[in-house]
């Protein structure tokens, strides 16, 4: 069946330094992959799309890769700030253009 | 912030009660999504609709029920709330196509005592 993995369920770092998440799923050809971010109470909010054909996709001070050899999506966020703390979640294309979404990794940068 | 709205934002209610909860977007997106989420665990799609009279049951069992008279408004029915209700309802929109960005409601969160 297919499944979708994010490595962590809690990351902890410190402010100024990068923080890389993961994504690993099984049984799936996705097209292209998604990242939100989701605050406590509140919906998803889509930060970057990238397609099977990309390796690596940036905006600001985030950046997705996407292996479709190793079925993994990387997604860094550079000279983190406290603002940044969120659960972060990846999503995939399952099928008629529908999203599953992972459990999400919670993000706390400390100051 | 994106143009899409849900109420209300908490609901807390008794058993057997009759319940709908509205989901409005100004976008003009065809496509219209029903998810549920429980703390800490991921979002289960429950229900969509790719368009004005079009719905679709999503991959996890629910005993609601939609509606698609309108293509701004998606409102999602309980014909009779039980405890096991309980959880985050996300309401979401993306406009037809290939890579769609879906667009998320702030949620209603429901208690049903």
């Amino acid at each position: 069946s297919q499944k979708i993995e994010q490595n962590s369920e809690a990351l902890n770092i410190q402010e100024g330094k990068t923080a890389t998440l993961t994504c690993n799923y099984t049984n799936y050809s996705p097209a292209y992959l998604q990242w939100y971010r989701q605050d406590p109470g509140r919906g998803p909010v889509f930060l970057l799309l990238i397609r099977e054909n990309e390796k690596e996709k940036r905006k600001e001070r985030l950046k997705v890769t996407f292996d479709t050899t190793l079925k993994q999506s990387l997604f860094h966020i550079t000279a983190s700030q406290p603002a940044d703390s969120a659960t972060y979640l990846c999503a995939l294309e399952s099928s008629n253009y529908k999203l599953t979404f992972g459990k999400g990794t919670l993000l706390t940068v400390n100051p | 912030e994106a143009d899409i709205y849900q109420t209300p934002r908490y609901l807390v209610i008794g058993t057997g009660k009759k319940i709908t909860l509205e989901c409005s977007q100004t976008m003009g997106h065809d496509k219209m999504y029903w998810y549920q989420q429980d703390p800490g665990m991921e979002l289960h799609l429950i229900h969509y609709s790719y368009g004005v009279n079009s719905t679709e049951k999503g991959d996890l069992s629910s005993e609601s029920t939609v509606s698609r008279i309108r293509t701004e408004h998606f409102p999602l029915t309980l014909e009779s709330a039980r405890p096991s209700h309980t959880s985050q309802y996300l309401c979401a929109s993306s406009e037809a196509g290939l890579a769609d960005t879906q667009y998320f409601g702030p949620g209603t969160r429901l208690t049903v005592l």
